[in-house]
């Protein structure tokens, strides 16, 4: 059971450009986390969603960010005029989540976002 | 007030002692808890879930106080590979689902030879 894969691994962008992350949960799980981590800093809360649905986004700004979670393929982070503040490392994490809950989310390696 | 908090460290440990250290949140809501560590900046793994009955897991012994609400990690004789980032995390289920995974900003331990 392959884990949680996020891709690209590393991403360079101009500023102005735009940047997508994606992620694809573990088999069998059906709610996905993104957090960002700045350097020397915590994981911050960035937006929480299950298929077809953004259930929490209180800690996505509000201009320049959006994320989905369609029906079929993975889960799209996407930033639009990436400026140098963007830079840090994003971090998806999947749940299986059951109706009783209280289940542990599981992590992909990242997707280390550079803005240049 | 953050959500969840916890004191950065570092906590410099010889090898071989005992280390402890506290995460308080401030949801009472709150229905799981779990420690994750973080090497390096890689991508965070669960350590252990918290119970409310407290639970151990080898050198790794974890508390839960509701009424203080705090949790906290043990760890016993410390080896060199524990040093890390120890992440206390804290969930709670809104009205039809469950809520987001907050993180606290971790807890440095740096255990030396």
């Amino acid at each position: 059971n392959a884990g949680v894969m996020q891709n690209p691994r590393h991403l360079v962008r101009r500023r102005g450009q735009e940047a997508r992350l994606r992620c694809s949960p573990m088999k069998g799980h059906s709610h996905v986390y993104w957090y960002r981590q700045l350097p020397e800093e915590g994981l911050k809360f960035m937006v929480y969603l299950q298929k077809e649905n953004i259930i929490d986004e209180s800690g996505m700004p509000k201009e320049r960010f959006s994320a989905e979670f369609p029906k079929e393929g993975p889960s799209i982070l996407r930033i639009q005029q990436v400026v140098r503040g963007d830079s840090a490392a994003y971090f998806c994490a999947s749940s299986p989540r059951t109706g009783d809950g209280g289940t542990e989310a599981f992590f992909g390696q990242g997707t280390r976002l550079t803005v240049v | 007030r953050k959500e969840v908090e916890q004191d950065p460290g570092p906590f410099n440990v010889p090898e071989g002692a005992t280390v402890a250290f506290n995460c308080t949140y401030s949801n009472s809501a709150s229905q799981s808890f779990f420690w994750y560590r973080q090497d390096c900046r890689k991508e965070p793994k669960l350590l252990m879930s918290v119970y409310s009955s407290g639970n151990e897991d080898g050198r790794f012994t974890a508390q839960l106080n509701r009424a203080s609400q705090y949790i906290s990690l043990l760890i016993r004789d410390s080896k060199l590979s524990d040093s890390a980032t120890y992440l206390c995390v804290v969930n709670m289920k809104a009205t039809d689902s469950w809520g987001k995974f907050q993180f606290g900003a971790g807890t440095q331990v740096v255990v030396t030879p």
